[in-house]
């Protein structure tokens, strides 16, 4: 079982739509990224969190630290948003980043 | 120095050949992350340094993958023998020591076995 659970794994969406990207995680963590990944390969961090809630302009990040549960919202999704966005924790007491299979987001226009 | 860089980004070798890769992180980040990605699933943990000291190795390291960090600035992951199971994307990341949980990626190497 990965420590770290991700749904949906593929999600296709309409230009406009409000979409919500799921992580579950079984360990106790530091922190938990939120990472966006296009094809080519490239990597970038979109949020840090430890606790609540962050917003970046379209992009909303949640987490429960009771529940062991995040979550990522995109408003108003754009077809540029169309990327695999993985979730990766950081377990308390490693050095080590634990990462979801991630969602392959397409946005529809 | 805007970002993590990884050189080369793409390479070809027949199986059973030795590869490097290497791994230039953000000027003054002492922490520096190997990875690798196979299709359609997240990056796996392959080794970490902080500075020069190697301080982790995942399990997936076998003995053919040896990473080293001189002089605490750049990184080299060789594969030596090489196998078709080897391909895959090697992700290199890198982080400052005062806020390690946030981690830079470079563009990755991806590394076709033939």
């Amino acid at each position: 079982k990965n420590e770290v659970e991700q749904s949906p794994q593929n999600l296709t969406a309409q230009e406009g739509e409000f979409i919500t990207i799921n992580c579950s995680y079984s360990v106790g963590i530091s922190a938990l990224h939120w990472l966006q990944q296009h094809p080519g390969g490239g990597i970038v961090s979109l949020f840090m969190l430890s606790s609540g809630k962050k917003k970046h302009g379209r992009l909303i990040a949640t987490i429960n630290i009771q529940e062991k549960h995040s979550s990522l919202h995109i408003t108003a999704s754009h077809p540029r948003d169309s990327a695999v966005y993985i979730c990766a924790v950081r377990s308390w007491g490693g050095n080590q980043f634990y990462f979801g299979t991630g969602t392959s987001l397409t946005v529809i226009p | 120095d805007t970002g993590v860089s990884q050189n080369p980004r793409h390479k070809i070798t027949k199986r059973g050949q030795n590869v490097t890769f290497r791994c230039d992180p953000i000027s003054e980040h002492n922490r520096l992350y190997w990875y690798r990605q196979t299709l359609g699933q997240g990056p796996e943990f392959l080794t970490y340094f902080q500075n020069e000291a190697q301080l982790e190795k995942s399990r997936l390291l076998s003995d053919r993958f040896s990473a080293e960090r001189p002089k605490g600035s750049f990184s080299t992951l060789e594969i030596q023998r090489t196998e078709q199971g080897d391909s895959a994307m090697y992700l290199c990341a890198s982080s400052l020591g005062v806020n390690p949980y946030e981690q830079y990626f470079g563009p990755g190497t991806r590394l076709t076995v033939t």
